[in-house]
């Protein structure tokens, strides 16, 4: 059971969009519609931010999107602001009952 | 509203055993859902170690199956994680959550520090 691969880093400007990719294997991201992204800002607890690769839970802004295509997944946030600056994990159902997270990635605004 | 919290001691000496206990509020942990822990070594990733269903046998991450144990305590709506033989590896920030099965993990305690060393 290997991590899920995500970029170390990206950034972008207020109002701009970024994607944030998270590759997995057939094993995981692409057997399965159970993708989840959480945001953790330093020294927080993560939260939930997307679900079952595209649903976005009751409170999450419509600024942030979710998609998948074959073993990978993507989380996209539009019109960017201060503070979407945080770090951005993914997770997957990996089968035989585990979960696997994606490394993280630091999203840094200009 | 739903609320979790780790509680546990702070510093482990190496091979000994880590145990920390997650109290829930808010939501009776017989009543459904999926209960984990997860952890992140400082500057790190998460890293999931493993869950159980409100019945059930519990799950665990291969990579550390062999020394955790993941029980719950039904009388004090709370569970626990237990993992032995630690090492300096272990140190990390322990987080305690709420799993709606496999889907996601909607609810999250605040995360408490555990450092191994003598």
């Amino acid at each position: 059971q290997s991590a899920l691969t995500q970029p170390a880093s990206v950034s972008g400007s207020p109002g701009q969009s970024i994607t944030i990719s998270c590759t997995g294997t057939s094993g995981d991201v692409g057997s399965y519609n159970l993708v989840s992204w959480y945001q953790q800002h330093p020294d927080k607890a993560p939260k939930l931010m997307i679900y079952e690769d595209t649903k976005r839970p009751s409170g999450v802004s419509n600024r942030f999107s979710g998609s998948k295509s074959d073993n990978t997944a993507s989380l996209t946030i539009s019109g960017l602001q201060a503070e979407d600056e945080a770090d951005y994990y993914c997770c997957s159902y990996a089968g035989s009952s585990t979960w696997v997270f994606g490394g993280g990635t630091k999203l840094t605004v200009l | 509203q739903v609320q979790l919290q780790e509680s546990g001691p702070g510093l482990v000496k190496p091979l000994e055993t880590l145990s920390l206990t997650c109290a829930v509020s808010g939501y009776s942990i017989t009543s459904g859902y999926n209960w984990g822990w997860i952890r992140q070594a400082p500057g790190k990733g998460l890293e999931w170690i493993g869950s159980k269903f409100h019945s059930g046998s519990p799950y665990y991450n291969p990579s550390l199956k062999s020394r955790v144990t993941i029980s719950l305590d039904t009388s004090k709506n709370q569970f626990s994680l237990r993992l032995s033989s630690v090492t300096a590896a272990d140190t990390a920030i322990y987080y305690c959550a709420r799993a709606h099965s496999w889907y996601y993990l909607d609810r999250w305690g605040q995360g408490t520090l555990v450092t191994v060393s003598s």
